[in-house]
């Protein structure tokens, strides 16, 4: 039961234009939610989060969007920039379980 | 600042062998800890985690096992590895107590089993 998913496995996008990338859920018991970028060999990094009581928070580049009613979120990063090239991970957690439930995950390639 | 170490960076072992990972976080006190793994090509599976010493959770039935000896130690362990348990082994960590906090990564271990 994959209780959080990344439907887009890889997403190619142009240097300096947006990326979008999406996750869906499907426990409502979720209310924490965070974004993870990951490089091949090396442990996760932290990018950004969002509370349920939010629909928006911005870092930067990066922007985190929250639909409770449609149990989707997605993540913003603009403008793109090679670097950012990664697989990047959506994660959920409940309130008091301390379980934080990872998709499978997309690769973004920004193209110079 | 907090840090968590997780040794050896690449293992690999026969079919059959046993499995010792260990992970220690430095910085904080009563954390919880956590073992994931990514299979190739997968997601991030929760395998384990542990909100107290002595205390573990196990999400999937499998060939593993934790134990957390010390407040800040979590180890992964073995007793006959299987070809499917080859995989990137990560643990992680977060404040304990409190909601909403984030989840910090190891480097991770290269485990291939052959």
């Amino acid at each position: 039961d994959q209780q959080v998913k990344q439907n887009s496995p890889s997403l190619s996008v142009q240097e300096g234009r947006i990326s979008i990338l999406n996750c869906d859920y499907t426990n409502s018991m979720f209310d924490y939610f965070l974004w993870y970028k990951k490089y091949p060999a090396e442990g996760p990094t932290f990018l950004i989060s969002i509370s349920s009581i939010k629909d928006k928070n911005e870092d930067g580049r990066f922007t985190v969007f929250l639909n409770k009613s449609a149990k989707h979120l997605s993540l913003h990063i603009v403008p793109s920039q090679p670097g950012d090239s990664a697989v990047y991970f959506c994660a959920a957690s409940a309130s008091g379980t301390y379980k934080y439930i990872f998709g499978t995950g997309t690769r973004l390639k920004v193209l110079a | 600042s907090q840090t968590i170490h997780q040794w050896p960076a690449t293992l690999v072992q026969p079919v059959g062998s046993p499995l010792s990972l260990e992970c220690t976080v430095e910085g904080t006190s009563n954390p919880n800890l956590y073992w994931y793994r990514q299979a190739a090509g997968r997601g991030l599976q929760l395998l384990f985690y542990s909100v107290g010493i002595g205390q573990i959770s196990s999400e999937v039935p499998q060939n593993l096992s934790a134990s957390r000896p010390q407040d800040r130690q979590f180890i992964l362990s073995s007793k006959k590895l299987l070809l499917s348990d080859s995989g990137f082994y990560l643990c992680a960590w977060s404040s304990g107590g409190f909601a909403n906090e984030k989840l910090f990564f190891g480097s991770g271990t290269q485990l291939s089993v052959l």
